[in-house]
């Protein structure tokens, strides 16, 4: 079946360490984005990608950086200048066109750090 | 940049009520979504609207995109303690070579037995 797998589901991380989450889609979609979800909170753009090898700042890319050497994968790196990285944090993807099918979710990973 | 009010921001309601929640915005969209996010999950999309007055159903949920372009709304009838989460509204905007998706803040659905 295909679809958008995130791993962990859950991590730990010390001050001051860089962490990064995993983004992997076998939907063949060409563009992929990464989202940060605080509690009771709606959802942030991070970075976004609409071709491999390319990608874009969103709204609070500022501590968070990120790869597209492949179509399938998508990695966010949370870095030790992001402030306050515990979150909830959701990858998408879609088809980069104007679909019926909007974004497809991942199950997300909760970022902790202790 | 365009941004989208989504109402209530929670709500406690009784099983088997109706429930009735929005998003406006100033900007005109041409797609408008609504998603579901179940506790510790993603959002998972619910119903797509596409054109100005379309009035759409699935199941228990019927959304409208406003004739204006620039709202929608999503009803739950009789509601069962599943339906409890997070509803996220979305607007389609075109960018340079492709489109993207503008999120509400959600509300937050909570359901008592």
């Amino acid at each position: 079946d295909g679809g958008i797998t995130q791993s962990p589901k859950y991590l730990f991380r010390k001050e001051g360490q860089n962490v990064t989450l995993s983004c992997e889609q076998n939907l063949n979609h060409d563009a992929m984005y990464w989202y940060r979800q605080d509690p009771g909170q709606g959802l942030r753009l991070i970075y976004y990608s609409q071709i491999v090898n390319d990608f874009q700042k969103g709204d609070i890319a500022e501590g968070y950086s990120v790869s597209r050497e492949k179509k399938e994968s998508f990695p966010l790196t949370v870095t030790s200048a992001q402030k306050n990285p515990t979150a909830f944090y959701l990858c998408a993807s879609s088809s980069g066109q104007a679909s019926n099918y909007g974004y497809t979710f991942g199950s997300g990973t909760r970022l902790t750090v202790v | 940049g365009q941004q989208l009010n989504q109402s209530p921001q929670s709500m406690f309601i009784q099983e088997g009520e109706d429930v009735s929640m929005n998003c406006t915005s100033s900007s005109i969209f041409n797609t408008w979504l609504w998603y579901k996010q179940d506790p510790g999950e993603g959002p998972v999309l619910l119903i797509a609207l596409y054109k100005a007055g379309e009035l759409t159903s699935n199941g228990r949920l019927t959304a409208q995109f406003g004739i204006t372009r620039k709202d929608s709304f999503l009803n739950i009838s009789a509601s069962i303690p599943s339906d409890v989460g997070i509803y996220f509204c979305a607007g389609q905007v075109a960018t340079d070579s492709s489109y993207k998706l503008i999120f509400g803040s959600g509300t937050r659905l909570l359901v008592r037995p």
